[in-house]
């Protein structure tokens, strides 16, 4: 299995500008995790999917933030409009039910920079 | 207040000096806690899961212990290719795991 695919690996944008992040869970995943980790905040929950659907995004930071996860193979996580404090490294996880609790699986991240 | 607290932040270590890293939490319906190992540049890894206080869990040089309020990984003889930063993460009910900010480990030959 290729694992969690995520893509650009890194990205780097002016402030103002739209951000795209995308994850390819691994097949038969049925939750999607997407963390942000900064060394000042550590990893920090952003919004989770089970079977497509959001089911917490408590942890989005404001409305600039969106995710979506149109089928079981793609997940996005957009930044409109990305300001200088959205610099990180942001990660997207998988887990299929059943396997263990919360044994996740995390792509290799993609680093965000915004000037 | 944070639920989730590692130290040391950062551990030099020379090759063969064993040691201990701590992770301390404070919720109160604990399901498990969680051990990674994160390299440079990668994802964390998971390392192991540990499910009641006296727990204990080995994979190689690495020995994860649990009691009611902290875990310790215990590290023998490590090798330089230990060198990681090690993650520590709880689950409360069915809640997404909460993560500490990590261990920056460095095992010098």
């Amino acid at each position: 299995d290729a694992g969690v695919i995520q893509s650009p690996r890194h990205e780097v944008t002016e402030m103002g500008q739209e951000v795209t992040l995308r994850c390819k869970p691994i097949s038969g995943h049925d939750y999607l995790f997407w963390y942000r980790q900064t060394m000042m905040r550590g990893l920090e929950l952003l919004i989770y999917f089970n079977n497509n659907v959001p089911i917490d995004d408590s942890g989005m930071p404001e409305d600039r933030f969106s995710a979506k996860m149109p089928n079981a193979s793609f997940s996005t996580l957009k930044i409109q409009p990305s300001e200088p404090r959205d610099s990180a490294v942001y990660f997207c996880a998988s887990r299929k039910t059943g396997t263990g609790l919360e044994k996740l699986f995390f792509g290799s991240g993609t680093q965000l920079s915004v000037l | 207040e944070d639920q989730v607290t590692q130290s040391p932040e950062a551990l030099r270590l020379q090759e063969g000096e064993s040691s201990s890293l701590n992770c301390s939490y404070t919720v109160s319906g604990l399901r498990g806690l969680f051990w990674y190992r994160q390299d440079p540049g990668k994802g964390p890894e998971f390392l192991f899961t540990l499910y009641s206080a006296g727990e204990e869990k080995e994979k190689e040089r690495l020995k994860a212990t649990l009691t009611k309020k902290e875990s310790f990984l215990h590290i023998t003889a490590p090798k330089p290719e230990d060198s990681a930063t090690y993650l520590c993460a709880v689950q409360e009910g069915n809640t997404p795991l909460v993560f500490g900010k990590g261990t920056r480990l460095s095992v010098i030959a």
